[in-house]
Formats: structure tokens, sequence, C-alpha cells
């Protein structure tokens, strides 16, 4: 079983539409949880980060942590298709990063 | 403008020849580390430095080396190439161990046949 699992779609939603993204963990030691955006043939873009659980807002992204069920999401509002991308979890628990394998995210006209 | 580099972007190699892909960054950034990414498993560490002359092995380390003699640059060598190292390599660096801001450079795809 892998330390992080992550949906790989995928997901296809109508233009406007409110996306969920979802990981679950296995390793309870992890503190840092992040989201990155990565277009096709780029490098992850950081979009958001959270310590522990809780909510944290930026614009029409959302994230959650949830860390007594070892869940996190990634909530966009008023999806664009500019939003199409692959969205990776990540998480930290001290020096080394571990990744989800991503979820693809296709935002139609 | 703050940014990771990446050289080569791209890089058909036979099995056996030596290659080195060099990464450099401009934030002045502690934290920097490699990783490569294949379908179904996705971006998976290699090696990580915390700093100058401080390395040490991610979750794939076997077959590559690394060097961090300067804060910026941050090389990743092949010593000897095998088709099972056929990927795409991102390097990244960020302001703390806790990377809770890293930065991702453009990637280097890497044929070796």
């Amino acid at each position: 079983q892998k330390e992080v699992e992550q949906d790989p779609g995928p997901l296809s939603v109508p233009e406007g539409a409110i996306v969920s993204l979802n990981c679950t963990y296995s390793n309870s030691a992890f503190q840092y949880f992040m989201w990155y955006r990565q277009y096709s043939r780029k490098g992850p873009e950081l979009l958001m980060y959270t310590y522990s659980s809780g909510n944290k807002e930026d614009g029409r992204f959302t994230a959650q942590v949830d860390k007594s069920s070892k869940y996190i999401s990634l909530f966009i509002r008023d999806s664009q298709p500019s939003d199409s991308a692959t969205y990776l979890c990540a998480m930290s628990a001290g020096n080394m990063l571990t990744f989800g394998g991503g979820t693809r995210l296709m935002v139609k006209p | 403008e703050a940014q990771v580099t990446q050289n080569p972007r791209y890089l058909i190699t036979v099995t056996g020849k030596k290659l080195t892909v060099t990464c450099s960054q401009n934030m002045n950034h502690e934290y920097m580390s490699w990783y490569r990414q294949d379908p179904g498993l996705g971006l998976r560490q290699i090696y990580y430095s915390m700093n100058v002359e401080v390395t040490d092995k991610g979750d794939v380390p076997e077959g590559y080396k690394v060097s961090r003699k300067e804060k910026r640059n941050f090389p990743l060598i092949l010593e000897s190439p095998s088709p099972n190292q056929t990927s795409l390599y991102f390097c990244a660096s960020s302001l703390t161990d806790r990377q809770e801001t890293q930065y991702f450079g453009p990637g280097t795809r890497l044929l070796v046949l």
C-alpha cells in the first residue's frame, strides 16, 4: 500500500462546477500538507499548504486537512478551463516530501 | 526573477554513459532536492540536501549521486545510466527543510537506450 493514495482520474467537470480533489494517507507523523498544480510539460507549482488539521482558503481554492481520518481535500470553486491540470497532494513529516500520484482534472467550457 | 533552472531539458543517452543534470536556484534557498516522476508512481524523491556539503538519500537513491559544493547548485549524476532510469526529473528548492514553499524547476526528460 502506498503511503499517500490519490485517485488518478481523469476527472471531467463543466466550467463553473465545484471540484473536490482528495488524498488519503497512512503515516500519522505527517504534519505539513500541500497541494501542487502541474500543467502538461511543466514542473509542479505550489498552490496551497496547511499545517496540521483545519481549513485554509485562498481565492477560489480551499484546502482541508482531517488528521483524525488521515484525509485531505482541495476544493476549487467556479472552476475554469485554465484549471485543467494534474493536481498533486504532498505531505511532510520532516526532511522528506511524499507525493500522491496526482489527479488529472479537465474543466470543459 | 526567482527560479530554479535545470539543464539539459531533454537528453537521450546510451546505457553506461555517465551524465550530469545541473540544477541551480537564485533564491538563496538552503534546501534542495531531486525527484523523478513516472506514470502511475508520481513524484519520488531521489536525494535531498539541507545545506552545503549536507546531502541525504530519499526514497529512490540507487544509481544516482549528488553533490552540494555551493548553495545555489545541486547537480544530479548518473554514473552508469540504465534504461530503468528513463524518466522525467525535477529539481526543487525551498527556504527551509519544512518544504512548505518548494519551487520546482521545469524538468529534464531523460531517455536511456
